[in-house]
C-alpha cells in the first residue's frame, strides 16, 4: 500500500537551514506529484509546496516562497524540502503527501506521512 | 489568493446528531474542494473531493455539496469516531489554501 515517510526534522536556530526528506513506496512515484503541508502546534493546516510528476513545475505558499525549495529524485522515490532563512513561525509538523491524480498539476494531499517536527528556536 | 472561511470554528454535538459545516471561498472555485478529517496526533485524511465525491473507504454518513463559493460538509448521524477537526481546502488555483478548521466536540 501507499507509504510516505518523512525525516530530517529537528531543532534549528533562526536564520538557519534544514532539509527534509520524504521516502515514498507502494505506487509509481514517477507518475505522481507530491505535496508538503505543515501544521504549527495547536494550529490549522497550511499548504507549503507541490512538485509535479517529472519535477518541471513547482508551486509554493506565499509565506515560504523564496526561502523553501521542493525537489525530487525519482531514482530514489524521494522528495525533498530545502528550508532556508528559517523563522520562528516556521515551527511546525511538516507532512509529506502524495497527490491523488496521476500526471496532474496538483489537487490535494491524499496519502499522508506521519510528519516530522521542525522547531526554530535559539 | 483564494481565502477559505469555515464556520463554525467549533461545535458541540451528541452521538446520532446531524452536523453541518460550511466553507466559503473568496472567489469561485467550481467544484475543486476537498474536505479533510483530523483526529488528535494523526495526519489528516481526505473525506470528500470534488466537493461531493466520497473518498474510497469513507462511510456514507459523510456527504458534501456546493459549487462556486459555498460548500457544505454534512455528517448525517454523528458517531463517536467522528469527533475530530474538519478542514476544507480549495485546489482550483495556487497557492492551495485551507479553511481555518471546525472542531467537533462531544456535548
Amino acid at each position: 500500500q501507499v507509504q510516505v515517510v518523512e525525516s530530517g526534522g529537528g531543532v534549528v536556530q533562526p536564520g538557519g537551514s534544514l532539509r527534509l526528506s520524504c521516502a515514498a513506496s507502494g505506487f509509481t512515484f514517477n507518475n505522481f506529484g507530491m505535496h508538503w503541508v505543515r501544521q504549527a502546534p495547536g494550529k490549522g493546516l497550511e499548504w507549503v509546496a507541490f512538485i509535479e510528476y517529472g519535477g518541471s513545475n513547482k508551486y509554493y505558499g506565499d509565506s515560504v516562497k523564496g526561502r523553501f525549495t521542493i525537489s525530487r529524485d525519482d531514482s530514489k522515490n524521494t522528495v525533498f524540502l530545502q528550508m532556508n532563512s528559517l523563522r520562528g513561525e516556521d515551527t511546525a509538523v511538516y507532512y509529506c503527501a502524495k497527490d491523488p491524480q496521476e500526471y496532474s498539476s496538483g489537487w490535494y494531499a491524499d496519502s499522508w506521512g506521519q510528519g516530522t517536527l521542525v522547531t526554530v528556536s535559539s | 489568493d483564494i481565502q477559505m472561511t469555515q464556520s463554525p470554528s467549533s461545535l458541540s454535538a451528541s452521538v446520532g446528531d446531524r452536523v453541518t459545516i460550511t466553507c466559503r471561498a473568496s472567489h469561485g472555485i467550481t467544484s475543486y474542494l476537498v474536505w479533510f478529517q483530523q483526529t488528535p496526533g494523526k495526519a489528516p485524511k481526505p473525506l470528500i473531493y470534488g466537493a461531493s465525491s466520497l473518498q474510497s473507504g469513507v462511510p456514507s454518513r459523510f456527504s458534501g455539496s456546493g459549487f462556486g463559493t459555498d460548500f457544505t460538509l454534512t455528517i448525517s448521524s454523528l458517531q463517536p469516531e467522528d469527533f475530530a477537526t474538519y478542514y476544507c481546502q480549495q485546489y482550483n488555483s495556487y497557492p492551495l489554501t485551507f479553511g481555518g478548521g471546525t472542531k467537533v466536540e462531544i456535548k
